[in-house]
C-alpha cells in the first residue's frame, strides 16, 4: 500500500530532551515537507526537500532540523524541545513535476501528536 | 508572502444542504490549487484545479477556480453527517510548496 509512516504518532516529552520524529515514504517521491498544525493557525509548512541532500527552510523552521540522506526517509529532528512546539505534525511527500501543473499533490502521513512539558 | 483566506471558518448546516466555501488566494508563480478534506486525521486530497472556469465534480462536490480574481469555491450538495469535516484550500507555486488556509469547519447535523 502506497504511505507515508509517521513514528512516533504520540509523545510527550519534557523540555530540553532531544526527539526524532521518523517519516518514511514508499512511492519513490522526490520531495518531502514537513508541516506543522496548531488551531487557530493552520497548517504551517517547517522544512522541504526537492530529493536527497537538498533541504530547505519554510515558514516556521526555527528550532527545527531535518536530513534527508535517502530518498525515502526525512526525519525530523528537535535538538532542544520547548512547550511552544507542542503541536500536531505531518510529513507528507508527492513527486516533483515540472510544467505548468508543477504544483503536487501531496501524500499526507497519519500525523504526530508531540506534547512537550 | 503568500497568502491564503477561505471563509467562512466554520458552518453548521441540516442533512441534505448544500454549502459553498470560499478561498481567496495571493501566491507567487502561482500553478494550481488544491482542495484537501481534514476529518480527525490526516487531509486527504479531494481536487486539483489548474485552469480557471474548469468545474471539477466528484459526486456531490464541485469546484472552480478564477485565476483572475484568484479565488476557489468548493459545493457541496445533498450534504451528509459523513461530510462534516475541515475543508483545506492549498495553492501552490512553482516551487511546489503548497500553502495552506486555515480551513472551513464543517458540520453536518442530521
Amino acid at each position: 500500500e502506497a504511505q507515508v509512516t509517521q513514528n512516533p504518532r504520540y509523545l510527550i516529552t519534557v523540555t530540553g530532551k532531544k526527539l526524532t520524529v521518523t517519516c518514511s515514504q514508499n512511492m519513490n517521491h522526490e520531495y518531502m515537507s514537513w508541516y506543522r498544525q496548531d488551531p487557530g493557525l493552520g497548517l504551517r509548512q517547517i522544512y522541504y526537500s526537492m530529493n536527497v541532500e537538498v533541504t530547505d527552510k519554510g515558514d516556521v523552521p526555527e528550532g527545527y532540523k531535518v536530513s534527508r540522506k535517502e530518498k525515502r526517509n526525512f526525519p525530523l529532528i528537535l535538538e532542544s524541545p520547548s512547550p511552544n512546539q507542542t503541536s500536531l505534525y505531518f510529513c507528507a511527500s508527492s513527486w516533483r513535476r515540472s510544467g505548468p501543473s508543477g504544483a503536487n499533490v501531496l501524500t499526507f502521513g497519519a500525523g504526530s501528536r508531540l506534547t512537550v512539558l | 508572502e503568500d497568502k491564503v483566506v477561505q471563509s467562512p471558518l466554520s458552518l453548521v448546516v441540516h442533512e441534505g444542504d448544500t454549502v459553498t466555501l470560499n478561498c481567496s488566494y495571493e501566491v507567487t508563480n502561482f500553478r494550481s490549487l488544491l482542495w484537501y478534506k481534514q476529518e480527525k486525521k490526516a487531509p486527504t486530497f479531494l481536487f486539483m484545479l489548474t485552469s480557471s472556469g474548469i468545474e471539477k465534480k466528484s459526486g456531490r462536490l464541485s469546484s472552480i477556480l478564477d485565476k483572475k480574481e484568484l479565488f476557489s469555491i468548493l459545493n457541496i450538495t445533498a450534504t451528509q453527517t459523513g461530510d462534516s469535516a475541515v475543508y483545506l484550500c492549498a495553492p501552490g507555486g512553482s516551487n511546489y510548496k503548497l500553502t495552506f488556509g486555515k480551513g472551513t469547519l464543517l458540520t453536518v447535523n442530521p
